[in-house]
């Protein structure tokens, strides 16, 4: 596709419910990024991939929150039993290859609000 | 911890100045650096890299890095009211790292 593609753009659930974010990046572009961003907050960095695996998960908050990538293309962000405080926009990022001077480029990102 | 900072402004300038963006960073060892633009509710678009010490141009926008001060900027010349927005600054700390650091983000006002 011309630009990074995620779904929803918005998702209001209930506390203690999963959900899972989409992300498709940029056609050709083999390194993907998942990044959160919360009121007030700058962009935090959640996990990365090259190709299909995930060689830092570092910044996943807790083990209710997972990610799978599958075919080096769509990924999917699954938040397990949902907490008020993961409530925030969730950027999914895709660049060339896995080269650190590749800029990242942004999806429109997945509003999550959890009541 | 490997930190990047930014002043949160908001920082207002008129339209046709010079708008100035300040960002200092943690880790002496940094690699690259981006300078992101984000309008209310929409996500980061990517306006200038930076990887070398010196300035770099593109059109209206240059970026300065000075990597033993760990300082980089981004000038907007000729400012717009379409340039109003939140900057985001980003660093990539490490060879070995591919994530980027960022800056809570200026926000930026264009005044007609």
């Amino acid at each position: 596709g011309a630009g990074v593609s995620q779904s929803p753009s918005n998702k209001v659930t209930e506390k203690g419910k999963d959900v899972e974010l989409r992300c498709d990046p940029i056609s050709g572009h083999t390194a993907l990024y998942w990044y959160r961003q919360s009121l007030g907050q700058g962009l935090e960095f959640l996990i990365y991939f090259q190709g299909n695996s995930a060689p830092d998960k570092s910044g996943l908050p807790s083990d209710r929150f997972s990610a799978e990538r599958t075919g080096g293309s769509v990924s999917t962000l699954t938040i397990q039993r949902t907490q008020q405080e993961d409530s925030a926009v969730y950027l999914c990022a895709s660049s060339r290859r896995r080269d650190g001077n590749q800029p990242q480029h942004f999806g429109d990102g997945t509003r999550l609000s959890i009541l | 911890q490997k930190e990047v900072e930014q002043n949160s402004g908001p920082l207002s300038v008129p339209e046709g100045a010079i708008a100035s963006l300040n960002c200092t960073y943690s880790d002496r060892v940094s690699q690259s650096f981006f300078w992101y633009r984000q309008y209310s509710g929409k996500s980061p678009e990517l306006i200038m890299s930076i990887y070398s010490n010196g300035d770099k141009e593109d059109g209206r926008f240059t970026a300065q890095l000075n990597k033993a001060s760990q300082y980089v900027s981004l000038l907007i010349r000729d400012s717009q009211p379409s340039d109003s927005a939140t900057y985001l600054c980003a660093a990539r700390f490490g060879a070995g790292s591919y994530q980027l650091t960022f800056g809570k983000g200026t926000k930026l006002s264009v005044i007609p």
